[in-house]
């Protein structure tokens, strides 16, 4: 059962708009979720986290938007490049443990 | 710091082999976690390790699968007998501690058992 869920494979955007990176969870426990950018042949590297006790966070062109009541977040960058081609994981973690439960990860292709 | 280091880069092997994994986290890090990521279920996490000591296996998928950490520079990731399912990329993250919620990860193995 998959508590971190990426529902989108894929994602093409145009370079210089906006892209949208979606992410749900199951687990009301979770109380810290994370980004990780993932570029191939390397490992994944940290982009941008936040707090359950927060709704928004924002670092340069990328900013993280919680929804607890939903069970949901998303990865907004603005604008665009094509060196943010790659594929973005959402992480989430909590309930008394310091596990990530990784979601299955979206592949984002920035077109020039 | 050269980060975390992770060998092979890649491993291919027969059905039946053992296979071992290895890994050397950031120095000064206390905290070990090695994932496994497929196509099907993304990055799973195995197992993971504070102060050397494992704290939770409880993704470590059968008992073909043994991982050890006998010191705070160095880990291993054993699988015997490996079997083509376990074809993966393997990864090995280490963070400053529990409490430190960023995990640096390695450049990850490649292993195709054929």
């Amino acid at each position: 059962d998959q508590q971190v869920k990426q529902n989108s494979p894929s994602l093409s955007v145009q370079e210089g708009r906006i892209s949208i990176l979606n992410c749900d969870y199951t687990n009301s426990m979770f109380d810290y979720f994370l980004w990780y950018k993932k570029y191939p042949a390397e490992g994944p590297t940290f982009l941008i986290s936040i707090s359950s006790i927060k709704d928004k966070n924002e670092d340069g062109r990328f900013t993280v938007f919680l929804n607890k009541s939903a069970k949901h977040l998303s990865l907004h960058i603005v604008p665009s490049q094509p060196g943010d081609s790659a594929v973005y994981f959402c992480a989430a973690s909590g309930g008394g443990t310091y596990k990530y439960i990784f979601g299955t990860g979206t592949r984002l292709k920035v077109l020039a | 710091d050269a980060g975390v280091i992770q060998s092979p880069r890649h491993e291919v092997t027969e059905m039946g082999q053992e296979v071992t994994l290895r890994c050397k986290p950031i120095s000064g890090h206390n905290s070990l976690f090695w994932y496994r990521q497929t196509m099907m279920r993304g990055l799973e996490l195995l197992i993971y390790f504070n102060n050397n000591v494992p704290i939770d296996d409880s993704g470590m998928p059968e008992d073909r699968f043994s991982a050890k950490m006998p010191n705070a520079s160095f880990s291993t990731l054993k699988i015997q007998p490996s079997e083509p399912r376990d074809s993966a990329v393997y990864f090995c993250a280490s963070s400053a501690g529990l409490s430190s919620y960023e995990q640096y990860f390695g450049p990850g193995t490649r292993l195709t058992v054929t």
